[in-house]
Formats: structure tokens, C-alpha cells, sequence
């Protein structure tokens, strides 16, 4: 089945601390997004990439640090300079940059991430 | 400016009757995409709905439609016959400029919880 896949499903991280977030997709999907969500809020973008070995700043890009050295991978960092990160992070991806006509986003299961 | 706002909080709605879920947005660009996503407890996003900017007539998917009106910037979802399974968030999304540009990028609106009655 193809699909988007993050872990881990909950991380507990104290601070100080870096943690890394793992999205894996097997769609053959060039672009890939990382959206924060707060309790009961809307999603925040937070880093995209369009193609290999490139991405974005989103609106939200301080303190997380991300790579794209492969089409199907796209970890997110979230660095000690990241002030307050206890949120729900979660992965999408589109089919292409050029292709179809909607070219809805595709969504992982998210991961809950908790500061102690 | 918020882009995309959606005004009702939470909301119930009983099993087997209509409900609309209200969205409006701020765009300058002539060509954008508006999206619809529910999100259950569990977390993750399911895409329901699609309105292009250019499109001549509302979208339906199901038991989903959107009521687009350009004019006033709104594209409200009005889901159908309400079932148990229904109950999740909702989100209004909306995608800048024409198809590829800016990333295709997605801003968010706050959401809408439904809570559907037996």
C-alpha cells in the first residue's frame, strides 16, 4: 500500500535536547510538507520542499531544521532554539509541482511531540 | 488579515440531517484552490473536497458538497445525511495562484469540530 509514514507516533524530548522526525513516503511524490498543529488550532506550515536537495522557509521555519536527500524522505529537526515545541507535527506530500488538476496534499498519521 | 477563517468553533448536528460547515477567505489572486479536510481523533487528515477558483460549478464528493459563492468569498461544506463517523474536525484550506506555484503551499483555517448526535 502506498502511503506516508512518520515516527515515531509519540517522542518525549527534554530541553535542550534535538529530535529528529521521521516522513517516509512511497508515492513517487516530489513535494513534501511539515505542518505544526496546537490544541485545537489549525496546521502551520513549517518547511516544504518541491525537489531533491531543495526546501523552503514556511511561516513558522524557526528553530526546525529539515533535509531532502532523497524523494521518498524528509526529516524534520527540531532544534533546542525551537522555544516551544510540544505540538502535533505532521508530514503531507502532492503528487507533483506541474501535474493534475488538484493536487490535494496527502497526510501521515502525525507525531506527538512532548517537552518534559 | 486571517486568509482563511472559519467561525464556527464546534458544533452539533444530528444523525441523518444536513449540516454546513461555514469558510470564508482573502485572496487577491485570481486563480486559487480551496480544500476541505477532516481530521477524526486519531490525528491524521483525510482530503474531501476540491473547488478551483475557476470552476463553474460547486463540487460534490458523496455526501459532500461545497456551496462556492466567489462573489462574497466563501466556500462553506455541507455534508449530507450527518453519520456517527462524521464527528471530527474540519478543516478550510486554500492554495494561492494558479496550479505549481508558491510551492503549492496550504493555509489552514482554524477548524470546525462536529459532533454528531444518535
Amino acid at each position: 500500500d502506498g502511503g506516508i509514514t512518520q515516527s515515531p507516533k509519540y517522542l518525549f524530548r527534554k530541553e535542550g535536547q534535538n529530535v529528529t522526525l521521521s516522513c517516509e513516503q512511497n508515492l513517487n511524490h516530489d513535494a513534501m510538507y511539515w505542518y505544526r498543529q496546537d490544541p485545537g488550532q489549525g496546521l502551520r506550515l513549517i518547511y516544504y520542499s518541491q525537489i531533491v536537495n531543495d526546501f523552503q522557509k514556511g511561516d513558522i521555519a524557526e528553530g526546525y531544521s529539515v533535509s531532502r536527500e532523497k524523494k521518498e524522505s524528509f526529516p524534520l529537526t527540531v532544534t533546542s532554539a525551537q522555544k516551544n515545541p510540544t505540538a502535533f507535527y505532521l508530514c503531507a506530500s502532492s503528487i507533483d509541482y506541474w501535474g493534475g488538476r488538484i493536487n490535494e496534499q496527502f497526510f501521515g498519521p502525525g507525531t506527538r511531540l512532548t517537552v518534559l | 488579515a486571517q486568509k482563511i477563517t472559519q467561525t464556527q468553533p464546534g458544533m452539533f448536528v444530528q444523525e441523518k440531517e444536513a449540516v454546513t460547515l461555514d469558510c470564508t477567505y482573502d485572496t487577491s489572486d485570481q486563480s486559487y484552490g480551496l480544500f476541505w479536510y477532516k481530521q477524526p481523533s486519531s490525528g491524521e487528515m483525510i482530503f474531501l473536497i476540491y473547488q478551483g477558483s475557476y470552476d463553474e460549478q460547486n463540487a460534490t464528493e458523496g455526501r459532500y458538497s461545497l456551496n462556492f459563492q466567489k462573489a462574497r468569498k466563501s466556500a462553506n461544506l455541507v455534508i449530507s445525511a450527518s453519520q456517527l463517523g462524521d464527528s471530527a474536525m474540519y478543516f478550510c484550506a486554500m492554495r494561492e495562484g494558479r496550479l505549481g506555484a508558491a510551492g503549492n503551499k496550504l493555509t489552514f483555517g482554524g477548524g470546525t469540530r462536529v459532533l454528531v448526535k444518535p
